[in-house]
């Protein structure tokens, strides 16, 4: 089983559209959770980081379950600009570092 | 934020050489990370680099396979050794940044043939 597992994608969606991304992690001790978004050729950036509370930025609004290790992902009003790959991450702290885990990642596409 | 840059962008190698992949930040930073992604897939971590010690590799990756080298806080190199068609990937260094997320370098892209 992958720690960081995510819908399989692609999204195919209208301009205007709202979509949802799911994502659950199997370590317990994961302790920071993350979207990047990731352009096609470019690297990963930080879209947001996911807070216990659930925390909103603009169109997107994220969502942390820790009960359920789940993190979830909602865009409103989809844009033809979102069209990316969503990277669930969790951060896991060891002895004396710590590491990143990424999901294997969600294909959006938003179409006109 | 920390702008990193690495070099080469690109590559295309013969299978049985090594490449070596340089990754260069504008802050001073006591770990750097390297990854790989490979074609389609997500990024998978193969070592965190400190300065002044030995590099921690991830379960599937051995130093002999991926030498890195960090003389300093600014820098770190990632080689490739006895590189073979599997090794054709995006290799990616990154930086903590607050709040524990990383910045990301822009990648190297290795073709191996």
């Amino acid at each position: 089983r992958k720690e960081v597992e995510q819908d399989p994608g692609p999204f195919n969606v209208p301009e205007g559209a709202t979509v949802a991304f799911n994502c659950t992690y199997s370590n317990s001790a994961s302790q920071s959770f993350f979207w990047y978004r990731q352009d096609c050729r470019k690297e990963p950036k930080l879209l947001m980081s996911v807070y216990s509370s659930g925390n909103e930025d603009g169109r997107f609004t994220a969502q942390l379950n820790r009960a359920s290790q789940y993190i979830s992902l909602l865009i409103r009003d989809s844009k033809l600009s979102d069209s990316a790959t969503y990277l669930c991450v969790v951060r896991v702290v060891l002895d004396s570092s710590y590491k990143l885990i990424f999901g294997s990642g969600t294909r959006l596409l938003v179409r006109p | 934020s920390a702008v990193i840059s690495q070099k080469p962008s690109r590559d295309i190698c013969q299978r049985g050489t090594s490449l070596t992949i340089q990754c260069q930040v504008d802050s001073q930073v006591t770990m750097m990370f390297w990854y790989r992604q490979q074609p389609g897939q997500s990024l998978t971590l193969i070592a965190t680099a400190n300065q002044g010690s030995e590099a921690t590799y991830e379960s599937g990756f051995v130093i002999d396979k991926f030498p890195i080298s960090r003389p300093n806080l600014t820098f770190s190199t990632l080689t490739v050794s006895n590189m073979s068609p599997e090794d054709s990937s995006i290799y990616l260094c990154s930086v903590p940044r607050g709040g524990g997320e990383q910045y990301f370098g822009p990648g190297t892209r290795l073709t191996v043939t």
